[in-house]
């Protein structure tokens, strides 16, 4: 199993363009996550997804767009990319019906993103 | 009260040295805890889950304390490899909405 995996590892944006950033997990897990960390800060939840074509909001959803067409794949877009946005952004996965390590959270390597 | 508090740190302790981490968290109601562990630049990942009743991993031992809404994390024998920053996790609204606490960060010194 490859786990969960994102791209770009690394981006640079202008202020206004559009992105998104892909992610995948072959562990069919059905909750995914999108956190984005601030240097020296802990990690801030954007969205979630408890299966396929279920999608929530997390703490920090302004500015990002998800969807979630299958259970592997759960992309994050920026439509209108800000200096604020400037982050490191971690894709996770879990399941939480499995016995044991149901709330185990799996982390993709993340993304680096900086808008100028 | 933010919703996930910990020790700011960072913490610079000699080798050996055992220490000490708290977080705090705002909802009485919450039902599950974990430490995770980040190192510079890296994802995090789950260094122990934190069970009512206290649970040890080797060095690391993990605690509850429901009344005062607490979990801590003690380290004995510090080693150089323990560097890193230690994230409290908190399953806050029990549905699977993980909530992070801003880590604190530990150096372990010669």
């Amino acid at each position: 199993n490859a786990g969960v995996t994102q791209t770009p590892k690394f981006r640079i944006l202008k202020i206004g363009q559009s992105m998104t950033l892909q992610c995948t997990q072959d562990m069919n897990h059905n909750y995914m996550y999108w956190y984005r960390q601030d240097p020296g800060m802990g990690l801030k939840l954007i969205y979630y997804s408890v299966g396929a074509g279920i999608t929530d909001k997390g703490e920090v959803p302004n500015g990002y767009n998800v969807s979630r067409s299958t259970t592997e794949d759960f992309p994050l877009r920026l439509e209108l990319a800000a200096p604020s946005q400037t982050s490191v952004y971690f894709c996770a996965s879990s399941y939480p019906g499995q016995t044991g390590e149901g709330e185990k959270l799996f982390f993709g390597s993340g993304t680096q993103l900086s808008v100028l | 009260r933010k919703e996930v508090e910990q020790d700011p740190g960072p913490f610079n302790v000699p080798e050996g040295a055992t220490v000490a981490f708290n977080c705090t968290y705002s909802n009485s109601a919450s039902q599950s805890f974990f430490w995770y562990r980040q190192d510079c630049r890296k994802e995090p990942k789950l260094l122990m889950s934190v069970y009512s009743s206290g649970n040890e991993d080797g060095r690391f031992t993990a605690q509850l304390n429901r009344a005062s809404q607490y979990i801590s994390l003690l380290i004995r024998d510090s080693k150089l490899s323990d560097s890193a920053t230690y994230l409290c996790v908190v399953n806050l609204y029990n549905n699977n909405d993980m909530r992070f606490g801003a880590g604190t960060r530990l150096t372990v010194k010669p």
